[in-house]
């Protein structure tokens, strides 16, 4: 099947800097990817929508000034997360749908750990 | 509005069977059904697209009532590797948006 890739898997970082997570379609080209953010115990929340070419829509209450989405290619997004701090800890899953535009590929998570 | 997934969480004993519910207050395309445990990504069971079908492999099975806007997760004789959080996620178009429900957390113990 078909495959997602995301890097890093986990980061720690200090209050106040920046961190960026890629997310890789390694065997087919993804026009859309979406990113998903999960706190501990709790469900999968979508952040916003990545198009290649454009820019990404994002969902009520997420801050674009913070969350920086760059869709540069058919096969990779990159998420941003700016000026981090201690709330923005959580895991971060990108996932891009299928040919069929049904099914989604998740990335293997970036667990976020802002000291 | 988060699709609400019943029981929150649920233990069993290898060999049992379980049912998880999935319920929207949306008109529904698709349902989409995950397993995810801890850490890792949530995978890929099935999709249930509208048509009120019931899909299956092996011992993991689903139903969509799309007038009802419910859909349901069947587990027989479950096996330890069960066990992790199943998450519904739904779709009101096509292009794979999709809203995850609550989860329901189940443990498959001996």
């Amino acid at each position: 099947g078909a495959v997602v890739s995301q890097h890093p898997s986990w980061v720690i970082c200090k209050s106040g800097t920046s961190v960026k997570i890629e997310c890789r379609s390694l065997d087919f080209q993804a026009t859309t990817m979406f990113w998903y953010r999960q706190f501990p115990k709790q469900s999968l929340m979508l952040m916003a929508t990545s198009n290649e070419g454009s820019k990404a829509t994002y969902e009520q209450g997420v801050e674009k000034d913070k969350f920086l989405i760059n869709h540069a290619s058919l096969t990779l997004s990159t998420l941003t997360v700016t000026s981090a701090h201690p709330e923005d800890s959580s895991f971060y899953i990108c996932s891009a749908p299928d040919r069929a535009n049904e099914k989604l590929f998740f990335g293997s998570g970036t667990q976020l750990s802002v000291l | 509005q988060q699709p609400v997934q019943s029981p929150q969480a649920v233990i069993l004993r290898e060999g049992e069977d379980a049912v998880i519910n999935c319920s929207s207050s949306k008109a529904l395309y698709s349902v989409h059904w995950y397993r995810q445990k801890h850490g890792e990504a949530p995978v890929f069971l099935m999709i249930l697209l509208k048509g009120g079908e019931q899909k299956g492999h092996d011992k993991i099975s689903a139903s969509f009532n799309e007038k009802k806007q419910q859909s349901s997760l069947y587990l027989t004789a479950s096996q330890l590797s069960y066990s992790g959080t199943y998450f519904c996620g739904t779709a009101t178009g096509t292009a794979s948006k999709l809203t995850f429900g609550t989860g329901t957390r189940l443990q498959v113990t001996l």
